[in-house]
């Protein structure tokens, strides 16, 4: 049982550039998030989903996009690279425990030159 | 939209008790919880409190709440090295989306 994973563990884009985020996750969680982490401001929400199939907007979704094709996956992708985008990502996974607790990835380190 | 804040840092000696302290906006938040993120690595949860209670208690950990004030805190007894990372408040509201509103973090210091 590998919880919640990511990958890449790091990576260093040009501006301009693409890339996907992937995040998996093998406790058959219907609820999945993707955050960004930042320094002095806290985890902020990107996207979420609220089941296979499904996606919505968190507090800061300009710039990325998001799918959840499969259950256990939730892609995060950003089209065109900028600088404001480095960041640390992390992906957190919920089940049914009456006290909502979300699972959390190892998080994926961006910087964007 | 909905807020919760936190103090930045905090440093204690090994062996004193810490408090780490948030407050938070949100009037119909039910659960209420306390993440710890260790350098280079996801958060993870520590404790969380409903909100019909006012403590909770769990080995080193105490967790207060003052709904009147919306405000929380969490006192870890006999402070160890290991408990030196990043503590992160967060809020659930009402609602079916799940989303939790993060406070900043405060960084916990551990001196020997």
């Amino acid at each position: 049982n590998a919880g919640v994973t990511q990958t890449p563990k790091f990576r260093v884009l040009k501006t301009g550039q693409s890339m996907t985020l992937l995040c998996a996750q093998d406790m058959n969680h219907e609820y999945m998030y993707w955050y960004r982490q930042d320094p002095g401001m806290g985890l902020r929400l990107i996207h979420y989903s609220v089941g296979e199939g499904t996606t919505a907007k968190g507090e800061v979704p300009d710039g990325y996009n998001v799918s959840r094709l499969k259950k256990q996956n939730f892609l995060l992708g950003l089209e065109s690279a900028a600088p404001s985008q480095t960041s640390v990502y992390f992906c957190a996974s919920m089940g049914q425990a009456y006290y909502y607790e979300q699972y959390f990835g190892p998080g994926t380190r961006l910087t964007v030159t | 939209g909905e807020d919760v804040e936190q103090s930045l840092f905090l440093s204690v000696r090994e062996g004193d008790s810490s408090v780490i302290n948030c407050t938070y906006t949100d009037s119909s938040s039910t659960y209420l919880y306390w993440y710890k993120q260790e350098p280079g690595a996801g958060l993870q949860l520590l404790t969380y409190i409903f909100s019909n209670m006012d403590m909770k208690q769990d080995q080193r950990l105490t967790v207060l709440l003052n709904k009147k004030d919306k405000h929380l805190s969490l006192r870890i007894a006999d402070t160890q090295t290991g408990d030196s990372a990043i503590y992160f408040c967060a809020d659930r509201g009402g609602g079916a989306t799940n989303k939790l509103i993060f406070g900043t973090g405060t960084l916990l210091a551990v001196q020997p």
